[in-house]
Formats: C-alpha cells, sequence, structure tokens
C-alpha cells in the first residue's frame, strides 16, 4: 500500500531563517506530488506541484521554493522566512492519468511558525 | 466570485442527527468531485469521490452531484462525535483540485 511521509511535524523559526520541509511517498512509481499552505479559515493553497523528477510549478508568487531531487521526493525550502510564512503546509501525492489523477493523499502536515 | 463555495460554519448537531454539508461552484468543467475529512492537526483523508451528477453512498456518507445547479452535498446519516472535524470540498476539470475552505462539524453527544 502507498504511504506518505513528512516532516518534520512542527517548527518554529525565527523571521529570516531558512525552511526545509521533506516529503516521501512510497508504494508507488511516478506520483505527481503538490504542496499546498492551509491558513486558519482561508483553505487549501496550492504552492507548488510536479509531475516528474526536476520537474516544478508554482502556483504562487513567493519567497518559497521546491525541488524534486528524486520520483518519490519532495521538498519545500525558503532561503529567508518571513512571518507570513506561517501556516499549517501539507504535501500530497496522486497517480497520473485517468479518472483518480484528482484523488490526492496527504500527508500529516508541517505545522511551522515564524516569530 | 471564487471558483468553489463553502460555508466555514461551525455547524454543531447532535448524535444521531442527519448532517448536510454543502458547496457550490461556478466552473462548468469541472467533472471529478471529491470531499476530504480533516481532523484538527491532521492532513485531509478522502472520503468521497464522484464523477459528473448523481449520488454515490458509502456506509453513512452519502455524496450528491447536481451540475444543472452547480451544487453538490455530502450527507451523514447517524452522526457520531467522532465525525466531529473540517469537511473540504474539492473538484476538477483538469488535474489539479480546486479546494473549498472547509465546513467545521462539531458532534455533540
Amino acid at each position: 500500500s502507498q504511504t506518505i511521509h513528512q516532516w518534520p511535524a512542527t517548527l518554529v523559526q525565527p523571521v529570516g531563517s531558512p525552511l526545509s520541509l521533506e516529503c516521501t511517498v512510497e508504494g508507488t512509481s511516478n506520483p505527481n506530488l503538490y504542496w499546498y499552505r492551509q491558513a486558519a479559515g482561508r483553505g487549501l493553497q496550492l504552492l507548488f506541484y510536479s509531475v516528474g523528477i526536476g520537474q516544478i510549478s508554482s502556483e504562487v508568487p513567493q519567497n518559497l521554493s521546491a525541488s524534486r531531487p528524486q520520483d518519490r521526493q519532495f521538498i519545500l525550502s525558503s532561503k529567508k522566512l518571513l512571518l507570513s510564512d506561517s501556516g499549517f503546509y501539507l504535501c500530497a501525492w496522486s497517480v497520473v492519468g485517468g479518472p483518480s489523477t484528482g484523488e490526492l493523499f496527504f500527508g500529516e502536515g508541517s505545522r511551522l511558525t515564524v516569530l | 466570485q471564487k471558483e468553489v463555495e463553502q460555508d466555514p460554519g461551525p455547524l454543531s448537531v447532535p448524535e444521531g442527527a442527519i448532517v448536510s454539508l454543502n458547496c457550490t461552484y461556478s466552473n462548468s468543467a469541472f467533472q471529478y468531485f471529491m470531499w476530504y475529512r480533516q481532523y484538527s492537526r491532521k492532513g485531509p483523508e478522502l472520503l468521497m469521490y464522484t464523477y459528473s451528477s448523481g449520488n454515490k453512498e458509502d456506509g453513512r456518507f452519502t455524496a450528491q452531484v447536481d451540475k444543472s445547479s452547480k451544487y453538490i452535498s455530502l450527507f451523514i446519516r447517524d452522526s457520531q462525535p467522532s465525525d466531529s472535524a473540517t469537511y473540504l470540498c474539492a473538484m476538477r476539470g483538469s488535474y489539479i483540485p480546486t479546494f473549498g475552505r472547509g465546513t467545521s462539524l462539531i458532534v455533540h453527544p
């Protein structure tokens, strides 16, 4: 069966510090991968998605970046965090192609507080 | 107008009640419709996945899609305190879904 792991679960970072959130998927090959941010009362905001190694699409211009160094690994990064980067970050995967393409499977999330 | 509208609630009901959660949308291209449940401080989990108009039932849950009205619903029968969570609707035309803001549901004993 497929599983998705996301870490760290919680982190508190000072403004201006770097960020690295990591996500890995097991039990499937060549998944679509996604990073979402969920702010209180604002729903899920798609940040990045990837259809393959090295292929990243950005949905929202900001100081965050994403990378996919391996087929089942997705990393969210920042060189300098802003207060507005605080939130709940979710990694997700989906199969590629067919009607199930839109079924997203989410990780447990990473709660980031920038002080 | 947002593509997907969902009342954030909270919706508070007694145990055993029938719950109705709803979303409206504006994009006629949406063909696939989903409901996710999210417990506090956890990632969303997929509950129901339907294609086009009609009903789909899974245990105590029924998903209903009315494409002519651009309106989708999730019904929960015999609600339990363990159903207390945020319910997000999602829908897609291409392969990236658009999410509603989520409705907070509280089922009290």
